[in-house]
């Protein structure tokens, strides 16, 4: 079993819904990461938090906007969104600077459809 | 260009034969290299790391192995099964930057066992 959790694992909005997606770990992590995945491509990385803050953001579009309550909890909030977002969005922690060795560990994402 | 290039894009094999997957990549600098196993519509689920010393690695039916100097790696599933349908993702990491480093990821190999 994943120690890398995502709500809802399924959602569906409007163009004009405002929604959230969250993800928890509890593995002490001080790195997450939100990947956004279209079908039978790799995932495609979004943002970083390191030490609850944002280190990178990947040129992402503003309606899309990730917050990191603390260090065991991402949010992606997602307003006004276009059908093409729709696709697997996945949360992925790590270790953390200084002690990552690569080592990502996946949620099983959550699966968004824009209508 | 840091790239990583998998082979072939997808396999059909039949229950109880053997595969290898192929990984080429021209990261540099390398700091290691992971196989991910990735059902349909689920988060990724790490098989292996390697690291620049390593040259084989094993888990149950899979075994990794590494060549650094020709940038080559391989993952190689013996007796498959079923449920080892999958796209599998061959991820590189650079050298790690203050936030852990940046992870390249193949395009993966759709594999497909039949019974």
């Amino acid at each position: 079993d994943t120690e890398v959790t995502q709500t809802p694992k399924h959602l569906v909005m409007g163009m004009t819904n405002k929604k959230s997606l969250k993800c928890e770990q509890h593995m002490g992590h001080r790195a997450m990461y939100w990947y956004k995945q279209k079908a039978k491509k790799p995932p495609e990385l979004m943002f970083v938090y390191s030490y609850e803050k944002l280190s990178i953001n990947e040129s992402v579009p503003s309606r899309f906007s990730p917050e990191c309550p603390n260090s065991s909890l991402l949010n992606l909030h997602l307003h006004a969104l276009q059908p093409e977002d729709s696709a697997l969005y996945l949360c992925a922690s790590s270790p953390g600077p200084g002690r990552n060795t690569g080592e990502l560990f996946f949620g099983e994402g959550s699966r968004l459809t824009v209508l | 260009k840091n790239q990583v290039e998998q082979s072939p894009q997808s396999l059909i094999i039949l229950e109880g034969k053997n595969c290898t997957l192929q990984c080429n990549y021209t990261v540099s600098p390398f700091s290691n290299l992971r196989w991910y196993k990735q059902d349909t519509g689920r988060g990724p689920v790490s098989l292996t790391i390697m690291t620049f010393s390593e040259n084989t690695k094993s888990n149950g039916r899979y075994t990794a192995t590494l060549d650094a100097d020709t940038k080559q790696s391989s993952l190689h599933i013996t007796a498959s099964q079923l449920s080892d349908s999958a796209s599998y993702i061959c991820v590189v990491s650079g050298q790690i930057y203050n936030q852990g480093g940046k992870l390249i990821f193949g395009q993966g190999t759709e594999l497909s066992v039949k019974p």
